[in-house]
């Protein structure tokens, strides 16, 4: 089985400064990592996600992550954050993309940005 | 193109009652996935219908229920609420089994 720990459950990062959002995986076979941002009373959108091939993949609005096996880790990262950023997000891993296996997510940590 | 859409938006239900949530994939999504997330928690997979059969269930009992209709819209429906059924319901919509999912707004959800 799958899980998911995500180390901070609250980040507060000052305006234009960077900040890095980590994220733990466990799983016995080979996975598939997203990210999630949820707004305030909203749903989940996808930022980005790790399917294959490059280890590191970027999302449209700046944020980034790599995925790094031997430390079974995919830290989401932004050099320079601004105050829209606010939101929970989520790390996700799901088995496999063959369509038999759940999404399971940590539980979140919550990206404040200070002006 | 029209999101993914759930209704009601909040809902406050007393300890035994059942309750049905609602959801409309978007367009071209075939199947439709549930999860619960309760308050500092991330969401966990209730189940996944896929052209209008249970493709899979997470650990949730089986007051938990649901259906998908021809048009692939979907409903959860709980039976004999209980407190820690207090939670945001999420429904999300993909082209296919756990493919990516495109999640609706959510459900807010009180026991009383």
């Amino acid at each position: 089985a799958q899980s998911v720990t995500q180390l901070d459950s609250q980040v507060p990062v000052f305006e234009e400064a960077p900040v890095e959002l980590r994220c733990n995986y466990s799983s016995s076979v080979s996975v598939y990592l997203f990210w999630y941002v949820q707004y305030p009373n909203q749903g989940l959108q996808l930022l980005l996600k790790y399917l294959s091939g490059s280890t590191l993949v970027e999302s449209i609005n700046g944020f980034e992550a790599e995925f790094n096996k031997s430390q079974t880790s995919f830290h989401l990262r932004k050099p320079s954050v601004h105050i829209s950023d606010t939101a929970e997000y989520f790390c996700a891993v799901s088995a496999d993309n063959s369509g038999n296996t759940p999404l399971v997510f940590g539980k979140g940590t919550r990206l404040s940005v200070i002006a | 193109e029209t999101g993914v859409t759930q209704s009601p938006t909040h809902l406050i239900k007393t300890r035994g009652q059942q309750v049905t949530l609602r959801c409309s994939s978007q367009s071209g999504h075939n199947t439709v996935s549930w999860y619960q997330q309760a308050l500092g928690q991330g969401p966990q997979f209730i189940f996944q219908y896929y052209r209008e059969e249970e493709n899979g269930r997470g650990n949730f009992p089986p007051r938990f229920s649901g259906l998908q209709f021809p048009n692939y819209s979907s409903e959860l429906n709980v039976n004999a609420l209980e407190l820690d059924d207090s939670a945001l319901y999420l429904c999300a919509s993909s082209n296919g089994p756990f493919y990516e999912q495109y999640f609706g707004p959510g459900t807010r959800l009180t026991v009383t």
